[in-house]
């Protein structure tokens, strides 16, 4: 089924560790984004990408990288993992930035830092 | 500062009564308004979108209205089912331009729908 793919579905880190969210789509979207959803709170942009290359920083960045070198992925990657990352993380993919072709998200990673 | 507001915060209703979820924003400039319904441990799914010229939009039991002038919103859910039980998310869309675009999400309301 055509859509975003997310993996790991539950990841449990200890304080320090590195690692990396998997983020795939197959609809030959341009604009690709992660967000952090906590308990009480919206969901908040961590980095968004407009094309393959091209990857900027959104409220949240600290403590997170991402790259872009196809159309199709956008790994999260957690440097040295902290107890504030502990969070539900999802990837969004659109056709434009605005979302007026709607964004489709992933079904989320829930990641707890120890 | 761009915001949007949704209330109540939770809400529990029987098996086929309506409800009327509201989402109030300041957000400029004002690109594109939607309603995201969200199952527990899934991602966000699009309901509706609505644009600045546009009053009222439906999806089945689901009716949403955008008041431009006031910047408020509602999604109004007619004889709710079991499978209702979500939370409800009002994302506004900001246009800067191009793909620059900036979303802003609400904290969203819970929906329980009991029997």
């Amino acid at each position: 089924n055509a859509g975003v793919t997310q993996t790991p579905k539950f990841q449990v880190l200890k304080t320090g560790q590195s690692m990396t969210l998997q983020c795939a789509q197959d609809m030959n979207h341009e604009y690709m984004s992660w967000y952090r959803q906590d308990p009480g709170m919206g969901l908040r942009l961590i980095h968004y990408s407009v094309g393959a290359g091209i990857t900027d920083q959104g409220e949240v960045p600290n403590g997170y990288n991402v790259s872009r070198s196809t159309t199709e992925d956008f790994p999260l990657r957690l440097l040295s993992a902290a107890p504030s990352q502990t969070s539900v993380y999802f990837c969004a993919s659109s056709y434009s930035g605005t979302g007026a072709n709607g964004y489709t998200f992933g079904s989320g990673t829930r990641l707890t830092v120890v | 500062k761009n915001q949007v507001e949704q209330s109540p915060q939770s809400l529990i209703i029987l098996e086929g009564k309506n409800c009327t979820l509201q989402c109030n924003y300041t957000v400029s400039p004002f690109s594109n308004l939607r309603w995201y319904k969200q199952d527990t441990g899934r991602g966000p799914v699009s309901l509706t979108i609505m644009t600045f010229s546009e009053n009222t939009k439906s999806n089945g039991r689901y009716t949403a209205t955008l008041d431009a002038d006031t910047k408020q919103s509602s999604l109004h859910i007619t004889a709710s089912q079991l499978s209702d039980s979500a939370s409800y998310i009002c994302v506004v869309s900001a246009e800067y331009g191009g793909s620059q675009g900036n979303l802003i999400f609400g904290k969203g309301t819970k929906l329980s729908v009991k029997p």
